[in-house]
């Protein structure tokens, strides 16, 4: 059973960093990209971070180029999203999600950007 | 960047009505465009992938059709378990974009 569980979400003040976690199994973790999407409160879904399976190809939007970094472990199974110089319109949930389609989503960690 | 226009944003309907969400994109996405169901509290789930793939384990009163910048996501026959909030997705382009979403309520 593929399960995705994401981890480190939390309260931060604006202009900090915070690291997000998502450990993933019942599957080949090496062999398929993956992403992050997140949901500020009560709004829509929005595209984060795509990794390719080897980890050389990374994908973001222009809301968070240089400010965000995904990476992987493919040793350890788990997905990373590096936030930095956070903003408050970056308070959302944030998903981690397996590649197909997004066939497959964590249950999501919260984000915070609050003084 | 393609924009994913959704419509409507709020439907209401009836057990056994057949119901559509409609799904515009900007530019020709060539049928790269995926369906989601959401319910409050939840990660999305995958219905369609594809335009018109069923997902494995989603029921066949779900289905997609569509080309070019025009997509449909069809609930032939509406169940009490199918309410919640559908959005459509394309990654047919980067960045990747998801419609707004259709919040479906049972009357």
């Amino acid at each position: 059973e593929v399960q995705l569980v994401e981890s480190g979400g939390g309260l931060v003040q604006p202009g900090r960093s915070l690291k997000l976690s998502c450990a993933a199994s019942g599957f080949t973790f090496s062999s398929f990209a993956m992403a992050w999407v997140r949901q500020a409160p009560k709004k829509g879904l929005e595209w984060v971070a795509t990794i390719t399976s080897g980890g050389s190809n990374t994908y973001y939007p222009d809301s968070v180029k240089g400010r965000f970094t995904i990476s992987r472990d493919n040793a350890k199974s788990t997905l990373y999203l590096q936030m930095d110089s956070l903003r408050s319109e970056d308070t959302a949930t944030y998903y981690c999600a397996k590649w197909p389609f997004f066939a497959y989503w964590g249950q999501g960690t919260l984000v915070t950007v609050s003084s | 960047d393609i924009q994913m226009t959704q419509s409507p944003s709020l439907l209401s309907a009836s057990v056994g009505d057949r119901v559509t969400i409609n799904c515009k994109a900007s530019q020709n996405i060539n049928k790269y465009l995926n369906w989601y169901q959401q319910k409050l509290g939840e990660a999305p789930k995958l219905l369609i992938y594809n335009t018109n793939n069923l997902q494995t384990g989603i029921p066949s009163r779900f289905s997609g059709s569509g080309s070019g910048t025009d997509y449909t996501l069809t609930i032939s026959s509406l169940q009490p378990e199918d309410f919640g909030t559908y959005f459509c997705f394309q990654h047919n382009s980067w960045p990747l974009t998801f419609g707004s979403g259709t919040k479906l309520e049972i009357k």
